[in-house]
Parts: C-alpha cells; structure tokens; sequence
C-alpha cells in the first residue's frame, strides 16, 4: 500500500517554462488537495477536488490549473511558472465525510529560476 | 472564513522538557481540529485530532483536547525526546467547508540531548 505517492520529488524550472505535478492516492480516497508550502506561512490550499471529475479553487490558485479525471489522481499544472511558484507543493487526501484524517504526499521541491 | 493561529517557534528544549504549542481557531461552524507533524524532509502525518467539543486526542505521549469555549486546541507532553523535533501544525477542518484544511503556520521544535 503505497498510499499518496507524488512526482517528480524535486524540479527546477526556467521563468515561462510549463510543467506538471502528478499526485496519486491507491486507498480509494474521494477527496485530494494540492497545498503549497513556504516559510512561515504554513501551508496554504491551491486546488481541491471532491471526487472524479470535480475541482475547486482554493485560498491561491492564480497560475495553477488541475484535473481529476481517474479518481486516484490528481494533477496539478503551471502554466507559464513563476519565481513567486518556487515553494514545496504537497498532495493529500482524505476518505471522505466519515473519516477526515489526511494522508499527505512526501512533496514536491520546485525552483523557478 | 475559518482560520488557526498557533505558536510561533522556534522552541529549543532539553529532553526530558514539558513542552506546550498554544493553538487557538476561528471557524463558524463545528470543526475537526487537527495536530499534525513534519519531520525533516518528509510529508506531514497526523498527530492527533479531536471531532467534538471535550474530546480530548493523544498519541506518542502528546494531547490536546478541544475547547470550545476558549476556541483553542493546545498541544502538550510531558516529557520530550531528541525524537520529537520536527514541525508542529494546528489544523482544522470543516464538512461546511469540504472538509479542507486550514493550518497555522507551524512551530519548529528542537530537543536538544
């Protein structure tokens, strides 16, 4: 049981280039998120998704698109990257109403330069 | 909007230390509240949680208990290890909300031997 299992774990991008984070969950999980975090501000939400097919905006999606077309992924786009996107991104999921604990992702490490 | 105001470290004990992380949150309906932990270089994964109001969550020697009336769900143990050093978060979540999370922004802890 690999749980929730992120790539790439590091990536270093040019100003303008695109790339895309893949989060996958193996436990069946209807709820994943995309968080993002950096110093002394905890972690903050992106995007969300609250079962197959379905996304919503968090506290700072501008520059993020994501999609969640299998319910055991969920991937997270920049589009054109920015020095301001350089932070350590972190996929979780959660089961569901009846059981809210969230099982997070080891992180993405990622370097606009 | 629902919010955790937790902390700020960083904290620097010696083992065998009492430690407490205050936690305190607004939210407008009835919130989960969380303690998870981040050692260096991994994922977060929870400490501990409480679902109502008095319950009182433990685990690894650590408890918090939720307090409804002075909206604050601090962290406490007894007696640390050099084990114990990592980041704190305070979280908390909400079904009104789609049971995303909203965290302080982390206290760093540091046993020294």
């Amino acid at each position: 049981n690999a749980g929730v299992t992120q790539t790439p774990k590091f990536r270093v991008l040019k100003t303008g280039q695109s790339m895309t984070l893949l989060c996958a969950q193996d436990m069946n999980h209807e709820y994943m998120y995309w968080y993002r975090q950096d110093p002394g501000m905890g972690l903050r939400l992106i995007h969300y998704s609250v079962g197959e097919g379905t996304t919503a905006k968090g506290e700072v999606p501008d520059g993020y698109n994501v999609s969640r077309l299998k319910k055991q992924n969920f991937l997270l786009g920049l589009e054109s990257a920015a020095p301001s996107q350089t932070s350590v991104y972190f996929c979780a999921s959660i089961p569901g109403p009846m059981n809210t604990e969230a099982f997070f992702g080891q992180g993405t490490r990622l370097t606009v330069v | 909007g629902d919010s955790v105001t937790q902390m700020e470290g960083p904290v620097t004990l010696s083992e065998e230390a009492f430690l407490t992380i205050n936690c305190t949150y607004t939210a407008t309906g009835y919130p989960s509240l969380f303690w998870y932990v981040q050692y260096p270089g991994e994922g977060l994964q929870l400490l501990l949680k409480a679902t109502k109001a008095d319950d009182k969550g433990s685990n690894k020697g650590f408890e918090a208990t939720y307090r409804k009336e002075t909206t604050s769900f601090h962290l406490e143990k007894g007696s640390v290890q050099v084990s114990d050093s990592a980041v704190y978060f305070c979280a908390l979540s909400d079904r009104l909300n789609d049971y995303k999370l909203s965290f302080g922004a982390g206290t760093t802890v540091t046993v020294r031997a």
